[in-house]
């Protein structure tokens, strides 16, 4: 079946500082893979997408890899910043099912000046 | 452009009550979708809509879960009767259609408290 592993949180870490959030995924197809955020009070919102291997999505400074070999989808930030504060979840869809999406647990992350 | 429209924002019933969550899609979405997100857990898919049709309502509690979308574009979800179980986020994500490109964009959500 179709699932989604994200590294454990929360994660704290000081503004500036480098972010590596892990996700790794099992399918049955070819799935799309996504990044989206959820903001304090906010509803999940798309931070970035890959829709093939060795895609790259990128957005706002956080770039994800789509990993064929690993079944990985890392999220990654050269500088964090405290408004980016929030809680990510990896997901990924499957056009078997109708692009049903498989969401991560989330991980919670916390940047302090 | 709006995006994703829900209401209400929050809700705390009793339990064996019933409750009912509303949610207008962004324009021009063919598909609907609603998800139940548990504390400190992803999001879960509850029922997918084409239009007015339910085409995947596999993971929906039918004892006590229903939905419609009769018209193709608003969407209620009600409970009846609510348990203690069912406290969480619910939310209601669209798409232009169920293609696996296209992003679902997610409103956001209902939080429900049943005490």
């Amino acid at each position: 079946g179709n699932s989604v592993t994200q590294m454990e949180g929360p994660v704290t870490l000081s503004e500036e500082a480098f972010l590596t959030i892990n996700c790794t995924y099992t399918a049955t197809g070819y799935p799309s893979l996504f990044w989206y955020v959820q903001y304090p009070g906010e509803g999940l919102q798309l931070l970035l997408k890959a829709t093939k291997a060795d895609d790259k999505g990128s957005n706002k400074g956080f770039e994800a890899t789509y990993r064929k070999e690993t079944t990985s989808f890392h999220l990654e930030k050269g500088s964090v910043q405290v408004s980016d504060s929030a809680v990510y979840f990896c997901a990924l869809s499957d056009h078997n099912t109708g692009n049903q999406f498989y969401f991560g647990t989330g991980t919670s992350l916390t940047v302090i000046p | 452009e709006a995006g994703v429209v829900q209401s209400p924002r929050y809700k705390i019933i009793e339990k064996k009550q019933p409750v009912a969550f509303w949610c207008n899609p962004i324009s021009g979405h063919n598909t609907l979708y609603w998800y139940r997100q548990n504390l400190g857990q992803g999001p879960e898919l509850l029922i997918r809509y084409e239009n007015e049709e339910a085409v995947d309502d596999s993971q929906l509690p039918k004892d006590r879960f229903s939905a419609e979308r009769l018209k193709g574009v608003d969407s209620t979800l009600k409970i009846q009767p609510a348990e203690l179980g069912d406290s969480a986020v619910y939310l209601c994500a669209s798409s232009l259609d169920s293609q696996v490109l296209e992003t679902q964009y997610f409103g956001p959500g209902t939080r429900l408290l049943v005490l």
